[in-house]
């Protein structure tokens, strides 16, 4: 029972156009989002992150949609840059434990 | 600098042989947590600890033990590991609050065969 899905593993983008990558959710009782993206080799660092009572957050490059009644939420790039190649995950919560999805690996093309 | 450490990063072993993965955080983090990553499953959640001497499962804890007898330390032991246990494992912390950010630390790749 996957609670947090990524449904696509991969994207390639190109430089300087926009990335969007995408989650869905099934448990209605999560309230916090986050997006984590990690390199090869390396753990996962903290992108960005949305409450349920918001359904938009942004910083710099990075935005973040929430639209619970779909219960999908997006990740926004633009624009993308090669050093955002690397593997995204978008963990829900709403105790503090992080779920999971299986995650989607992003490639930005010079 | 603020960071989660693992010790080993890498690790080879044999069946039924006991090993400990270290995890060390430097930002006087209530709470603690192990993941395992494999193909096609994203992070689980192994065990986690809200506080010193308080730990609790995870979603996949079987053939697993930690404890926390320091506020920095986290120690994943294996105590007869299995090759299904070959993964790539993660420790993170956090504040206790939910909605603060787990920092995660760098990987131990292990190979159990």
């Amino acid at each position: 029972d996957q609670q947090v899905k990524q449904n696509s593993p991969s994207l390639s983008v190109q430089e300087g156009r926009i990335s969007i990558l995408n989650c869905d959710y099934t448990n209605s009782m999560f309230d916090y989002f986050l997006w984590y993206k990690k390199y090869p080799a390396e753990g996962p660092t903290f992108l960005i992150s949305i409450s349920s009572i918001k359904d938009k957050n942004e910083d710099g490059r990075f935005t973040v949609f929430l639209n619970k009644s779909a219960k999908h939420l997006s990740l926004h790039i633009v624009p993308s840059q090669p050093g955002d190649s690397a593997v995204y995950f978008c963990p829900s919560s709403n105790t503090g434990k992080l779920i999971f999805g299986q995650g989607t690996t992003l490639q930005v093309k010079p | 600098e603020a960071q989660v450490t693992q010790n080993p990063r890498y690790l080879i072993t044999v069946t039924g042989k006991k090993l400990t993965v270290t995890c060390s955080q430097n930002m006087n983090h209530e709470y603690m947590s192990w993941y395992r990553q494999d193909p096609g499953l994203g992070l689980r959640q192994i065990y986690y600890s809200m506080n010193v001497e308080v730990t609790d499962k995870g979603d996949v804890p079987e053939g697993y033990k930690v404890s926390r007898k320091e506020k920095r330390n986290f120690p994943l032991i294996l105590e007869s590991p299995s090759p299904n246990q070959t993964s790539l494992y993660f420790c993170a912390s956090k504040l206790l609050s939910k909605e603060e950010t787990q920092y995660f630390g760098p990987g131990t790749r292990l190979l159990v065969l």
